[in-house]
């Protein structure tokens, strides 16, 4: 099983609709993030939580919310979507230390129409 | 705010070339610079860079920071066509804040 899951996969919506991004960790991981990329724009940050009763908005939080449901889940709603939310969003999950501390997972393909 | 800039945005070269891609940074309480290779879906990870002038190795990619310039290079030899991806440059910030602030990546294409 992955380390870090993420669902769904793909999904494609409807504007104005409610829709949650699911993201759960193996890793014992605290600290966990969302990212959005877009074509030719990198990934951008979005929310981090440091633990459960821990969120912080990133770069682009317009327009999203999230929930730190437990150390292992971390969920991110887009209350009413719209056709400029549709990206590849990013879950993460990183330790202290050095090297390969961040883990991702395999990424929601969002589609509003 | 923190911004990471990397060039070239798009390169193709053919197999057997050496190539570079360039990475600049502005991040605030800089902690490291991270380096990933994106293909379908997730990142995955190439080097993390913490100090400066002292290069990182693995196979026929490397990579080494230079803090006063706050800047970074990443170079792969003898290209090969599964080197085509796009390269993702990352800059970390410590202190209170946290996170990566990302490049927009260079999209490298390796013709055979």
């Amino acid at each position: 099983d992955a380390d870090v899951t993420q669902t769904p996969r793909n999904r494609i919506t409807k504007t104005g609709k409610r829709i949650m991004l699911e993201c759960s960790q193996t890793k014992g991981h605290d600290r966990m993030y969302w990212y959005r990329q877009d074509p030719g724009l990198g990934l951008r940050l979005i929310y981090y939580s440091f633990d459960v009763k821990d969120i912080n908005k990133g770069e682009i939080s317009d327009g999203y919310s999230v929930s730190r449901q437990a150390q292992a889940k971390f969920s991110l709603s887009l209350e009413s979507a719209i056709p400029n939310q549709t990206a590849l969003y990013f879950c993460a999950t990183s330790e202290p230390g050095t090297g390969d501390r961040y883990t991702f997972g395999s990424g929601t393909r969002l589609t509003v129409v | 705010e923190d911004k990471v800039v990397q060039s070239p945005l798009s390169l193709v070269v053919h197999e057997g070339d050496t190539v570079t891609l360039n990475c600049s940074y502005e991040v605030t309480n800089f902690r490291s610079l991270l380096w990933y290779k994106q293909e379908k879906k997730a990142p995955t990870f190439l080097f993390m860079l913490t100090s400066s002038g002292i290069e990182k190795k693995s196979g026929r990619l490397s990579s080494i920071l230079d803090k006063k310039e706050l800047s970074s290079i990443l170079n792969i030899t003898a290209t090969q066509t599964g080197d085509s991806a796009i390269y993702l440059c990352a800059g970390e910030t410590g202190g209170g804040a946290d996170g990566l602030t990302f490049g927009k990546g260079t999209h490298l294409i390796i013709q055979p």
